[in-house]
This record gives C-alpha cells, sequence and structure tokens, in this order.
C-alpha cells in the first residue's frame, strides 16, 4: 500500500522567499513521484515528476524537486516565491508500472505575502 | 485542461435523486479516472476504466457506479444521492507510460 504525507497544510511565505513544501510516501516498491497544482476553481495542472535518472527533477514556473531513496521524500522547492504561485499543492505516488494508481497527500497551501 | 470537458459544472440536488456526471475526452487515452475532492482528505479516487466496458472501483466507491462505452466518455452516477456526497470531482485522464494523470476542472455537486 502507499500513502503520501505532507507535512503542514498551510505554509506562508514572503514574496522572493525560499518555497518548501515537504512530501514524504511510503511504497513497497520504486515510486513515481508527482507534484500537482490546484489554482482556485480549476483542475489539477502537473508541476513536475519523478520515474526514474536524474533524482533532482525541473518543472515548471521555476520549481523543482528532489527525490530521496534514503528519506523517502520528495520536497518541492522554488528559489525565489512570486505572488502568482500562491495556491494548493498535491503531492503523489504510484506504482511504477502502466497505469498504476495515483495516492494523493492531503494538500498545501501556499499563501505569498508581500 | 488536456481536452478534458466535465459536465455539468456545477449541479444542486436532493437527497435521493439520482445523478450523473460526464467526463468526455478528445485525447483518445486509455485511462479515465473519477476522483473526489473534500477538505483535508486531498483527492480520493472513485473508479477508474482501463478501456471500454472496463471498470474497476477505487478507495471510495460505495454509492457509484462507472459506465464507459465509448473510449471518450466516462460517466459516473450516484443512483441516490446523499449529503456526503456533497463535494468537487474531477475526472482525469491518461495515455498509460509513466502513470501521468491530466485533469478536467471539476464539477461541484451540493446535495440538500
Amino acid at each position: 500500500a502507499q500513502s503520501v504525507t505532507q507535512l503542514g497544510s498551510h505554509v506562508s511565505v514572503s514574496e522572493g522567499a525560499l518555497v518548501l513544501l515537504r512530501c514524504n510516501y511510503s511504497s513497497s516498491v520504486p515510486p513515481y513521484l508527482f507534484w500537482y497544482v490546484q489554482y482556485p476553481n480549476q483542475g489539477l495542472q502537473l508541476l513536475l515528476k519523478y520515474t526514474t535518472g536524474a533524482t533532482l527533477v525541473k518543472g515548471i514556473n521555476g520549481f523543482e524537486a528532489e527525490f530521496k531513496k534514503s528519506e523517502t521524500s520528495f520536497h518541492l522547492t522554488k528559489p525565489s516565491a512570486h505572488m502568482s504561485d500562491a495556491a494548493e499543492y498535491f503531492c503523489a505516488v504510484s506504482e511504477t508500472g502502466t497505469a498504476s494508481k495515483l495516492t494523493f497527500g492531503t494538500g498545501t497551501r501556499l499563501q505569498v505575502t508581500l | 485542461d488536456a481536452g478534458i470537458t466535465q459536465s455539468p459544472r456545477h449541479k444542486v440536488t436532493e437527497t435521493g435523486t439520482p445523478v450523473t456526471l460526464r467526463c468526455h475526452q478528445t485525447e483518445n487515452h486509455r485511462y479515465m479516472y473519477w476522483y473526489r475532492q473534500d477538505p483535508g482528505h486531498g483527492l480520493r479516487l472513485i473508479h477508474y476504466s482501463y478501456g471500454v466496458k472496463d471498470t474497476d472501483k477505487g478507495e471510495v466507491s460505495d454509492g457509484y457506479s462507472v459506465s464507459r462505452s465509448k473510449t471518450e466518455d466516462f460517466l459516473l452516477t450516484l443512483e441516490s444521492a446523499t449529503s456526503s456526497q456533497t463535494s468537487v470531482y474531477f475526472c482525469a485522464i491518461s495515455p498509460g507510460p509513466e502513470n501521468i494523470q491530466y485533469f478536467g476542472a471539476g464539477t461541484r455537486l451540493s446535495v440538500l
């Protein structure tokens, strides 16, 4: 069974500050890992993914995440927050293999202040 | 939203009435999913489909049924809506490899 834990349901940062959203996963097999972003009243949009290869993955809008197997973590970072980054962020895990189901974390709402 | 249309976008209904939500895709992707989103729970899988007429249950399938008679359409039915089914429902599609899923804009359902 897979599970995802996102630490902090709400995170607030100042514009220009580092963004760090935490995600830890549990999986009995090597996982695929994802970050999705949801803006108000919209669906989820894929930010980035880790499947195989390089453990530091870059996504859209300047975000990146690092897969750390020893820590079972996949934290999302961005060096400098922008007001437009305010949204809800979801970490998700699936088993490798075609069309395995995604298991989502409960989400972290990012607030960006002036 | 990657060629995915959910309808209706908003619906208010009464307890005990049947409700059908539709997900239509133009991407010809094999896999389709229905999730519900509730505060504090993230997204939870209701049902999914891995091909025409091939469906399976997710973690919160009680009270829901699905049908997929064509590649492009995946229907979610609440046979007798209850207030606990008030939620935002999302459809997702996937071509398969790497399990990347693409989401529709959602349907906000209120059961009074």
